[in-house]
C-alpha cells in the first residue's frame, strides 16, 4: 500500500519557538494532503486541507497564522506551529490522497503522527 | 455534515474471540474507511469500501449502504489486535474530507 511518512515523530520545544512538521508521500503523488490534530482519547480533528501549489484551506477555528501550511510539491507538505504554547501540545497527523493518474481515488493514507510537547 | 456513531466505545475480549465493531452514519456516502490506531498513535488504513464485504487476513469489513451501517469483524482475535478502531466517512458535500467516529478501544487479553 501507499506510504506516508512524518518527521519528526516526536518533538519537545520551549514556548515561543516554532516547530516544523513534514509530511511526505513516499511512493505516490499527493495533490491533496490533510492535517489533523488529536487530543488524548479524542478523535481526529481536521485542521486544514492542503493542495499542491495553492493556499491551504483552514477549518473554522484554526488560526492560519498560527499553523502555517505549505504544500510545495506533490510529495511534501509542511505544518509549522509558530510561537508555540503549551496548549499547542498535541498529536498531529497528516494524510495524503492520491492525485490524478492511474492511482487516483478517494482513499487517504495516514502518516504515523508527530507528538508535539511544548514546555 | 455527516454524523458518525461507533459502538461499542470500549471492548475487552479474550484471545480467540470473534469481535464486532459497528459504525452508523447519517448521510449517504461513496465509501467508508476503517482505520486502526495503535497506542503509539500511528494510524493504519484497514479498509475503504463502498459496498458489500472486504476481507484481509482475519479482518472483515461489511457495509450496508441502504441502512447506512458498517461493521468491522475480527476473527480469532489476538492481543496484538488491541488498538483503537475508527470508522470515517466523507463529510457531506465533500468527497475529500473525512468525518471520524469517536473510535472503539479494543483490548484483547491473552
Amino acid at each position: 500500500g501507499a506510504v506516508v511518512s512524518q518527521h519528526p515523530s516526536r518533538v519537545i520545544c520551549k514556548s515561543g519557538t516554532s516547530v516544523k512538521i513534514e509530511c511526505r508521500s513516499l511512493d505516490f503523488q499527493a495533490t491533496t494532503m490533510f492535517w489533523y490534530r488529536q487530543f488524548p482519547k479524542k478523535s481526529l480533528m481536521l485542521m486544514a486541507t492542503s493542495n499542491e501549489g495553492s493556499k491551504a484551506t483552514y477549518e473554522q477555528g484554526v488560526e492560519k497564522d498560527k499553523f502555517l501550511i505549505n504544500h510545495a510539491s506533490l510529495t511534501l507538505s509542511t505544518l509549522t506551529v509558530t510561537s508555540a504554547h503549551p496548549e499547542d501540545s498535541s498529536f498531529y497527523i497528516c494524510s495524503a490522497k492520491w492525485g490524478s493518474g492511474r492511482r487516483s481515488g478517494n482513499e487517504q493514507f495516514f502518516g504515523p503522527g508527530t507528538r508535539l510537547t511544548v514546555l | 455534515k455527516n454524523e458518525v456513531e461507533q459502538s461499542p466505545q470500549n471492548l475487552t475480549a479474550q484471545e480467540g474471540e470473534f469481535i464486532t465493531i459497528n459504525c452508523s452514519y447519517s448521510v449517504g456516502i461513496s465509501a467508508l474507511h476503517w482505520l486502526q490506531q495503535h497506542p503509539g498513535g500511528g494510524i493504519v488504513s484497514l479498509f475503504m469500501l463502498s459496498s458489500g464485504k472486504k476481507k484481509h487476513g482475519r479482518l472483515i469489513a461489511t457495509i450496508n449502504i441502504q441502512e447506512k451501517h458498517s461493521s468491522l469483524h475480527i476473527t480469532a482475535s489476538h492481543p496484538r489486535d488491541s488498538a483503537v478502531y475508527i470508522c470515517a466517512v466523507p463529510s457531506s458535500g465533500s468527497a475529500r474530507q473525512l468525518t471520524f467516529g469517536s473510535g472503539t478501544q479494543l483490548t484483547v487479553l491473552p
